[in-house]
């Protein structure tokens, strides 16, 4: 079976960087992706990682390693807007299934 | 403008009986797939489908059917909806499948009593 943790909530401050953290355990591996949700709304795409190393798209960066079946996504100069649920997927491949992570609920603070 | 709509939004309806939630993309994405979301377990791949009369199943797909007679439209049917099938559905669009980011419809919250 596929196995994706993410911690639940988090809590931080506006201005400050939060890194949010995904670890899989997966029958393979062909990418992972983190997307934004909204309460209320669908998701939306913030990044993919199928290579090792740092993806950065302005104020959103993500990581992986394969070899250590991790990743996670870097917030910088946090906005209140980025109140939100951040969610890890992965493709295990073998397929076209995508496999969520239960998601981490943010929460930025004045 | 490029979008993944979805109907109903809202739906409540009693056990048993048959429901058609549609969606539709007019983006020319080959790749179509059904989510449910639920609190606790986050969203989890209902079915999907790679192109026309090409679908296959997710992680739980029991209790649904779908069918991908045009590219554009991936409706997904209970054929006898149950308690347990409430839930918040997601339908989602790719270019090519799973290496491709989705772009996902507003949603369906669905009610069976």
């Amino acid at each position: 079976g596929q196995n994706i943790d993410q911690p639940t909530e988090m809590t931080a401050t506006e201005g400050a960087i939060v890194q949010i953290n995904c670890t899989y355990q997966t029958s393979g591996f062909n990418g992972l992706f983190w997307y934004q949700q909204h309460a209320g709304e669908a998701p939306t795409f913030l990044s993919y990682n199928v290579l090792d190393g740092l993806e950065e798209k302005g104020r959103f960066s993500s990581f992986l390693s394969r070899s250590k079946g991790y990743s996670y996504l870097l917030l910088k100069e946090l906005q209140m807007k980025d109140s939100a649920s951040y969610l890890c997927a992965v493709h295990p491949g073998g397929g076209n299934k995508l496999t969520f992570g239960t998601g981490t609920q943010l929460k930025v603070e004045l | 403008e490029a979008q993944v709509t979805q109907n109903p939004r809202y739906l409540i309806t009693v056990t048993g009986k048959k429901l058609t939630v549609t969606c539709s993309q007019n983006m020319n994405h080959e790749y179509m797939s059904w989510y449910r979301q639920d609190p606790g377990l986050g969203l989890r791949q209902i079915y999907y489908s790679m192109n026309v009369e090409v679908t296959d199943k997710g992680d739980v797909p029991e209790g649904y059917k779908v069918s991908r007679k045009e590219k554009r439209n991936f409706p997904l049917i209970l054929e006898s909806p149950s308690p347990n099938q409430t839930s918040l559905y997601f339908c989602a669009s790719s270019l090519e499948g799973t290496s491709k980011e989705q772009y996902f419809g507003p949603g369906t919250r669905l009610t069976v009593t």
